[in-house]
């Protein structure tokens, strides 16, 4: 079985501050990790993805995730948010040694952007 | 490349009515997924189509029907339509599916039902 835990409901950043949001994950086997994000009235939109390497990923809009193995952890980070990245934030997974099967998707994390 | 359309983008529907959705993935993509986004379940996975067959569902009732033609556009079909319904829409193609392979998602059909 393969399952995400996004813990935060909302995060909320002053704008120019460093933002984390985090996930969790379980698999039985090596993951495949991603992170969406999803503005209002609008489809999800792919970031970044972890699949093996190096553990720090480079995505999108500048933002980056750290790959944790031991603590099974998937953390999205960005040195200093905008308001314009207040959004909706999804983590999903995927079990690479189960063969075809579908993504999971945490249940999603909803990052606010002070001014 | 153009993106993933989905057709129609808003609906209104009245319980026990049926609904079919369409939705065109990125050329040269062969897989197809559809997901029910809804504030209260999240986003839930109904099934994914590649190369015209149904390789995963998720736990949707039978009411909740798909399927992937030749030229990979795909079509969701739901029947008898109750109010728990209604939602957000999802199609997502990808060029495999599998593995480290992304999904890229359209912008969704918000279905309605009354």
């Amino acid at each position: 079985a393969q399952s995400v835990a996004q813990p935060e409901d909302q995060v909320n950043v002053a704008e120019g501050n460093p933002l984390t949001v985090k996930c969790t994950y379980s698999v039985s086997g090596n993951p495949y990790l991603f992170w969406y994000v999803q503005y209002p009235n609008r489809g999800l939109q792919f970031l970044l993805k972890y699949i093996t390497g190096d553990n720090l990923v480079k995505g999108s809009y500048g933002f980056e995730a750290e790959f944790n193995k031991s603590q099974t952890s998937f953390h999205l980070k960005k040195p200093s948010a905008l308001v314009s990245d207040s959004a909706l934030y999804f983590c999903a997974v995927r079990d690479g040694d189960a063969g075809r099967r579908a993504l999971t998707f945490g249940s999603g994390t909803r990052l606010q952007v002070q001014p | 490349k153009a993106g993933v359309t989905q057709t129609p983008r808003y609906l209104i529907k009245t319980r026990g009515q049926q609904v079919t959705l369409s939705c065109s993935p990125i050329s040269g993509h062969r897989s197809v997924s559809w997901y029910q986004q809804t504030p209260g379940q999240g986003l839930q996975f109904l099934f994914e189509y590649f190369s015209e067959t149904q390789r995963n569902k998720g736990n949707f009732p039978g009411r909740f029907s798909g399927r992937q033609f030749s030229n990979s556009r795909s079509e969701m079909n739901v029947s008898t339509l109750e109010l728990g319904d209604s939602a957000l829409y999802l199609c997502a193609s990808s060029t495999a599916g599998t593995g480290g392979h992304e999904q890229y998602f359209g912008p969704g059909t918000r279905l309605t039902v009354t």
